[in-house]
């Protein structure tokens, strides 16, 4: 079965700290997409990142670092130097080749605090 | 990329009645699909909307409870029937432009079910 796991559930942080968002998922396919996405409290489903999973290589977008770790099942988020507007929920997906749906994990709700 | 726009942003309906809300593209696409989030909650596939022919529902949702049109490769709508309190949600449409490509969410459409 396919499963996304975000462990964390919220992270409270001061502003200027880094801070880690880890993604663990289990698939069978040997091919996938993982995705980052950002709800801020407006609602609305912002994306991140898709990585794909030939692709190891870390990706740095900004204050944004994603590290892609094939043998350990795991896309962790990293926000550098941590803003009161990086306050939302995140949410890591993995892509059902089946069907092209995204499997969710649960969510982290960051608060950057100023 | 994809602009999404999603018709009504929010509603409050009366228990019993139904809701049709839209989902346009703004350019053609592959893959169209509707999500649920309850509140607190993670995103949860109610179907794709397959252009052209009938949803293909996960399980857990009916048609009859969740009929979906998309007539062509730019537009679906969601209708939510007989509606009861516990279909309080945020509906979200997502686009995949090319298959294994981004996915795009619309705005969302807030519904509250009183």
């Amino acid at each position: 079965a396919q499963k996304v796991t975000q462990a964390q559930t919220e992270i409270s942080v001061v502003e200027k700290e880094d801070v880690t968002l880890d993604c663990v998922y289990e698939t069978r396919d040997t091919t996938y997409y993982l995705f980052w996405y950002k709800q801020p409290p407006s609602g609305e489903l912002v994306f991140l990142i898709r990585r794909n999973s030939f692709d190891e290589q870390n990706e740095i977008s900004g204050r944004y670092s994603w590290n892609f770790q094939k043998s350990t099942s795991s896309f962790n988020f990293t926000i550098t130097a941590s803003q009161v507007v990086d306050s939302a929920v995140y949410f890591c997906a993995l892509r059902d080749n089946q069907g092209g749906k995204l499997i969710f994990g649960q969510g982290t709700e960051l608060s950057v605090k100023p | 990329s994809a602009v999404i726009s999603q018709k009504p942003s929010r509603d409050i309906c009366q228990r019993g009645t139904s809701l049709t809300i839209q989902c346009q593209v703004d350019s053609q696409v592959t893959m169209m699909f509707w999500y649920r989030q309850q509140p607190g909650q993670s995103l949860t596939l109610i179907a794709t909307a397959n252009q052209g022919s009938e949803a293909t529902y996960e399980s857990g949702f009916v048609i009859d409870k969740f009929p979906i049109s998309r007539p062509n490769l730019t537009f679906s709508t969601l209708t939510v029937s007989n509606m009861s309190p516990e279909d309080s949600s945020i509906y979200l449409c997502s686009v995949e432009v090319e298959a294994g490509n981004e996915q795009y969410f619309g705005p969302g459409t807030r519904l509250t079910v009183t």
